[in-house]
């Protein structure tokens, strides 16, 4: 069974203070692996995928790599619109279409 | 595009009433996801359809869950009789593709079973 264990739960920054959100996962193939970004109230919204192991993608404060056996968003001197729950997502090779599993979530917060 | 829709928003209901949560995707996408979230459990799947076709309900909890998708526009997830631990939050979402595509997710529907 796939398992998806991201950490810390919780994280507390102060505006400026870059550091890394962890998602480690236990699949038998891997096909694709999800970080999302959810708001209170809303449904998460999709950041980055990564395929293999080695890859790297950003998009502004956030930057997400991949190895064979977890993954790393870092955020570089976020600001407080940073602040939501960071999902990380498992797709395996031998899930139907795009099934999707996933981690019990980070919640950044970050404090002017 | 207005993106994924559901509804209602907020649902607050009593122990033993039926529940039905809609669910409109984005146009022109052929696969459907039913999730519930929980603080204790996450994002959970419960069911799947493609191209209207339900592909995987073994994360439907028990027989008082079902889900219909009776179009390409519109899905349903009905709770007979609902409980106080259904009580979560539950999204759909949609994608087009067959893999590798990033899933769209509605704001969801906040359901209270008193």
């Amino acid at each position: 069974e796939d398992q998806v264990t991201q950490s810390p739960e919780a994280l507390r920054l102060q505006e400026g203070e870059s550091s890394s959100l962890n998602c480690s996962y236990t699949v038998s193939g891997l096909r694709g692996l999800f970080w999302y970004r959810q708001d209170p109230g809303k449904g998460p919204e999709f950041l980055f995928t990564l395929y293999s192991a080695g890859e790297e993608k950003e998009k502004e404060r956030l930057k997400a790599t991949l190895t064979k056996k977890e993954s790393f968003l870092h955020i570089t001197a976020p600001k407080p619109e940073d602040s939501a729950t960071y999902l990380c997502a498992v797709q395996e090779v031998n899930n139907a279409g795009n099934m999707l599993t996933f981690g019990g979530g980070t919640r950044l917060m970050v404090k002017p | 595009d207005a993106g994924v829709i559901q509804s209602p928003r907020h649902e607050v209901t009593e122990m033993g009433q039926e529940v039905t949560l809609r669910c409109k995707p984005i146009s022109g996408h052929n696969s459907l996801f039913w999730y519930r979230q929980t603080m204790m459990r996450g994002l959970e799947l419960l069911i799947y359809f493609n191209n209207n076709v339900p592909i995987d309900d073994s994360g439907m909890p028990e027989d008082r869950f079902s889900a219909k998708m009776p179009n390409a526009s519109f899905s349903t997830l009905k709770i007979q009789p609902s409980e106080p631990r259904d009580s979560a939050v539950y999204f759909c979402a949609s994608v087009a593709g067959l893999s590798n595509e990033k899933l769209f997710f509605g704001s969801g529907t906040q359901l209270s079973v008193l």
